[in-house]
Parts: structure tokens; sequence; C-alpha cells
């Protein structure tokens, strides 16, 4: 399988702009998505395919990818964004899954 | 309105099993791959397998194969999972999600867009 790592931690002053990163070799060829999860609550997407937005999020959320690296960014960060934050992408094989470790990201 | 509803919080003894079930509505069950993921307290979130339920077909992460077992019940718009020789390390909340496909760049991939609440499950003598 294949190793993925973030951040296990980030602090953002509310209003600033944080960028969470994922890093793994598979990201070469394989899109990244993006789940925020409040404390005691389900996951939700926030992006996917490396830089698609679904409906219902707010455009301060943005995704890019280049090289092994994806990356989200959010643009003036208010404190609802306060959450752990997964990155998750397709394993080469094509039926195999991954999430990352995990980034808390705090508002200050 | 699209949402998944699972069952109740279970607490089970080492060596038994358990069946979760994940209850779709609001949408076409039978149209969309269900997973199932996993998260330990205080961990992160842990890729089971999945089921396509039109056709019965499963597959599941390694390390789980031999112990996990998932069916759709179409007529019931219904996924379950069940999970054997339960040990401790499997305490967990234990999530459905469904599979939404998407192309992007030539390449056809994969995302959870929609979750259950999650249910509880805990292993304990």
């Amino acid at each position: 399988s294949s190793e993925v790592t973030q951040d296990p931690a980030v602090s953002v002053a509310l209003g600033q702009t944080v960028r969470i990163i994922c890093q793994g070799d598979r990201l070469r060829r394989h899109h990244a998505n993006w789940y925020q999860q409040k404390p005691g609550q389900a996951p939700v997407v926030v992006m996917y395919g490396d830089s698609n937005r679904p409906s219902g999020i707010p455009d301060r959320f943005s995704g890019s990818s280049s090289g092994d690296t994806a990356s989200l960014t959010i643009t003036g960060a208010q404190a609802e964004d306060e959450a752990d934050y997964y990155c998750n992408f397709r394993e080469s094989n094509g039926n195999d899954f991954v999430f990352g470790p995990g980034t808390k990201v705090t508002v200050l | 309105q699209e949402q998944l509803v699972q069952s109740e919080t279970e607490v089970k003894k080492p060596g038994a099993s358990v069946k979760v079930s994940c209850k779709a509505s609001g949408y076409a069950f039978s149209g969309y791959y269900m997973n199932w993921v996993r998260q330990a307290p205080g961990q992160g979130l842990e890729w089971m397998g999945w089921i396509n339920p039109n056709t019965g077909g499963t597959h599941f992460a390694q390390r789980f194969q031999g112990r996990v077992t998932v069916t759709a019940d179409t007529s019931m718009d219904t996924a379950y999972m069940d999970l054997d020789n339960l040990r401790p390390g499997d305490t967990a909340i234990y999530y459905c999600a469904r599979f939404r496909g998407y192309s992007s760049g030539g390449i056809f991939s994969w995302y959870f867009d929609l979750w259950g609440r999650g249910t509880l499950i805990t292993v304990s003598s």
C-alpha cells in the first residue's frame, strides 16, 4: 500500500490563509479528495478530483495538485473551519482506497 | 433528501460477530457503490471495502479479507457489514459512505459523497 503523509496539525489566524498538504507517490497518478470532519460528526467532502468543489462548499476552499503533493487551501479561514481534514485517493490497483492520517486545523 | 441511516451502537465481547446496517433513502440505491470506513477512537479514517449493490460484487482491504462480509438487499435499499471474530482493536465508529464517480483530466476516479452518521461498535470483555 501507499505511504501518504499529512502534517498532524496546523493553526491559522481568523481570516488568514492556511494550506494543508498531502504527500504520497500515488498522487503522481491519482487525484486527491479532501474531507472535513468536525468532532462527533461524519466526514464531509470539501474537494474532489484535486480541485473540484462540491455544491454547498464555500469558495474559500480550493485545491490543487502537483507531482506527489496535493493541497487544500482555505483562504480567509473562519471559526467553523476548525476541524480535521483528511486526504483520500485511489490506490494503483484501482480497487483500494487510502486516507491520509489527517491534519487538525485550529483557527485562532 | 438523500441520506444513509445506520444501526445503533453495540457492545460486543471478543470473538463475537457484529452486523451493521446502512439504509439508503432519497436516491437509487442500486446505482451507487457503497463503502465501509471505520475510525478508532481518536484515530483517523480507515477504508475497509465496497459493494456494488447491483451485482453484489465486493472488494475489501487486504487486512479485512476473510473477516468482513458486506451484503446489500436492494428490496430494502440497505447495505450490511458483518465483522467476525471481533477484537478490542475493532472498537471504532463504522461509517457507510456512498461512492460517486467522476472523470478529471482523462482519469476516472471516485469520492465518498454521502456518509452515514456512523455506528459505534465497542469490543470489550
